[in-house]
């Protein structure tokens, strides 16, 4: 059974704040996601990865950044965390690669509550 | 115009009727996902089609690829059904994106 998971359920941080959100996949996923999902609006993509140290700009990177120091590692960084960041954070990874379509995985979530 | 259009955006329905719930999208796909996500839940994969229907239990999912549609119809539906569908098109090429219809709430009552 795939397991993605995350570091926290439920996160509180203060503005300005460097906030580090983890997430670990056990089944040697090459792609891996980070989403933020707000309501009215769905789940939107932040960055993703496609192998170790590789890093690919989704829909709204600003204000975020990545790190892929390993395979099974994909973690979100909120540089200096703004009240606008408030959100589920919300990751993913996907089999492949090889012939699509392509099963993906989500983890549990991070609601992130920036004060 | 959003690449991927659900509807309706909002659902109440009473214990045991049929739903459906539908999805258009305007991209090029390889297959397109059916996902739930419960109140404070994690995201659930239901369903992946790239052609055709599959059935899992009450719940059906179709897709017309050439009219670019997809519709999840939820059999005899139960309060434990209540929760956020989303649908997702896995886009051709580039690198397995997704991009995410809105979700429909569905509140099924006893």
């Amino acid at each position: 059974d795939v397991k993605v998971t995350q570091s926290s359920r439920y996160l509180v941080k203060r503005t300005g704040e460097k906030v580090f959100l983890e997430c670990v996949q056990d089944m040697d996923h090459e792609n891996m996601f980070w989403y933020r999902q707000d309501p009215g609006l769905g789940l939107r993509l932040i960055y993703f990865s496609y192998d170790v140290k590789m890093k690919e700009k989704g829909d709204i990177p600003e204000g975020y950044s990545v790190s892929r120091e390993k395979k099974e590692r994909f973690s979100l960084i909120l540089e200096s965390a703004s009240t606008n960041q408030t959100s589920m954070y919300l990751c993913a990874s996907i089999t492949g690669p090889g012939q699509p379509p392509y099963e993906q995985y989500f983890g549990p979530g991070t609601r992130l509550t920036v004060t | 115009k959003n690449e991927v259009e659900q509807s309706p955006q909002n659902l109440t329905a009473q214990e045991g009727e049929f739903i459906t719930i539908n999805c258009s999208y305007s991209v090029g796909i390889s297959a397109l996902h059916w996902l739930q996500q419960h109140p404070g839940g994690g995201i659930v994969s239901l369903f992946m089609l790239s052609s055709g229907k599959k059935k899992h239990g009450r719940l059906i999912a179709t897709i017309n690829i050439q009219e670019k549609h997809s519709s999840l119809h939820i059999t005899a539906s139960h309060p434990r059904d209540s929760a956020v569908y989303i649908c997702a098109a896995h886009v051709s090429g580039g690198y397995n994106k997704l991009i995410f219809g809105a979700g429909t709430r569905l509140a099924v009552h006893p």
